[in-house]
């Protein structure tokens, strides 16, 4: 159980162009979405955490009008990163949870987007 | 800004040998400590989640303590074999908010040979 899915796996598109990312919960619903990107070497960034049917909460100094998500049903998140530029190109990783603080997060498998 | 430190980054070790590795947190506004086990093109799988000071959980030769005092835990091999070869990353739970979000380390990537 707690399998998550994301889509696509690996991304290469040109400068100036939207990019748009799935993470789907197969056999749970997610209450709470998370949306991590990673550099080289570095940590899991959370980026913003998203509750279905509510905007999402973004950390500080990501720019929500550059990475639009979207959390439509108890299965289903969407990143889009608009516009991408080179500085885009990194890991990203969701994850989903059920309810309550604490939850533990069950991951996707991440995609790696490479913004030429 | 919170800090959670893994070491060592990286570690090689042979068939059979026993390892451990620690995760260093704020040992303020505490909830809970998570381990995560990430094998390369895979998706990162839980552990453990540790809530009390004290606590110790195993799961097969792994094992982890958590010491919420002084802020760190310790993650346990025994006996490791080739298949445990993986990324292993901690995630401090902060009580700060309602939201369920945690603070990765940059994880310990241990290599197994045979």
């Amino acid at each position: 159980g707690a399998v998550v899915s994301q889509h696509p796996s690996r991304v290469i598109c040109k400068s100036g162009t939207s990019v748009k990312i799935e993470c789907r919960s197969l056999d749970f619903q997610a209450t709470t979405m998370f949306w991590y990107r990673q550099f080289p070497k570095q940590s899991l960034m959370l980026m913003a955490t998203s509750n279905e049917g509510s905007k999402a909460t973004y950390e500080q100094g990501v720019e929500k009008d550059k990475f639009l998500i979207n959390h439509a049903s108890l299965t289903l998140s969407t990143l889009t990163v608009t516009s991408a530029h080179p500085e885009d190109s990194s890991f990203y990783i969701c994850s989903a949870s059920t309810t309550g603080p604490g939850e533990t997060q069950y991951f996707g498998p991440g995609t790696r987007l490479l913004v030429l | 800004i919170l800090n959670v430190e893994q070491s060592p980054q990286s570690l090689h070790v042979q068939e059979g040998d026993s390892t451990n590795f620690t995760c260093s947190f704020p040992s303020s506004n505490f909830y809970a400590l998570h381990w995560y086990r990430w094998e390369t093109a895979k998706s990162p799988e839980a552990l453990f989640v540790m809530t009390l000071n004290g606590d110790e959980k195993k799961k097969g030769r792994i094992s982890a303590t958590l010491n919420t005092k002084e802020g760190y835990s310790y993650l346990y091999i025994k006996g490791s074999q080739p298949e445990d070869s993986a990324t292993y990353l901690c995630a401090f739970h902060l009580r700060a908010n309602n939201n369920n979000d945690m603070r990765f380390g940059a994880g310990t990537r241990l290599t197994v040979k045979p």
